[in-house]
């Protein structure tokens, strides 16, 4: 109950496409959503995060979409940038600055 | 431009070798985090620290693992002894834990281990 579930596990997406990333979880407690996204030999950086009391959140190219009934979250990347290309991982919390993380999704932006 | 600080950044060791890693964390953040990332597993947290106090170390080896806060400008985790699954890279991450819950962690560099 306590796993984040993230798909895909890869992704390849052209220059100016959307990128989609889906998470989903079990425990209906869970009140923080963030996103992190990662370059190679970096740590993880937030990027967007959002309160189940919305059902998006938007800053700039990077939008979170939030499905409570449904129990899932995804990071949509509009107009993609072979800048964009980086691991991304959701992750979920519960009232505390815990985190349970997704297992990340490679993406590649093809210029 | 405050920063979580990690040394070493790389660091080989030979199996049964004793390794100690070490964290900044930003100034006036109150809350530390310990994760191993490895390929298969992903992020792992190992230990949880929230006013020098531990939390929350149940994703921690017990026998091998230890993690400690001397003090609120350090916090360490020491692997003794080595062996060569604990190869991965290991990040700390701080931030200023809220009443609401949930807030940013800041991620230091990584220390990238080899056991061989």
């Amino acid at each position: 109950q306590q796993q984040v579930k993230q798909s895909p596990q890869s992704l390849i997406v052209q220059k100016g496409g959307i990128s989609i990333i889906n998470c989903a979880y079990e425990n209906t407690a869970f009140d923080y959503f963030p996103w992190y996204q990662q370059f190679p030999g970096k740590g993880p950086a937030l990027l967007i995060a959002i309160r189940p009391d919305v059902s998006e959140k938007k800053e700039g190219r990077f939008t979170i979409s939030f499905n409570k009934s449904a129990k899932q979250f995804s990071l949509h990347i509009m107009d993609s940038q072979p800048g964009d290309s980086a691991t991304y991982f959701c992750a979920a919390s519960k009232g505390t600055y815990k985190y349970i993380f997704g297992t990340g999704t490679r993406l590649k932006v093809l210029a | 431009d405050a920063r979580v600080t990690q040394t070493p950044r790389h660091k080989v060791t030979e199996m049964g070798q004793e390794v100690t890693m070490r964290c900044q964390p930003i100034l006036g953040h109150n809350t530390v985090f310990w994760y191993r990332q490895t390929m298969m597993q992903g992020l792992e947290l190992l230990a949880y620290f929230r006013n020098r106090a531990p939390l929350d170390d149940s994703g921690m080896p017990k026998d091998r693992f230890s993690a400690e806060m001397p003090d609120a400008t350090l916090a360490t985790l020491k692997i003794q002894p080595s062996e060569p699954r604990d190869s991965a890279v290991y990040f700390c991450a701080s931030g200023r834990d809220t009443s609401a819950g949930g807030g940013t962690q800041y991620f230091g560099p990584g220390t990238r281990l080899l056991v061989l």
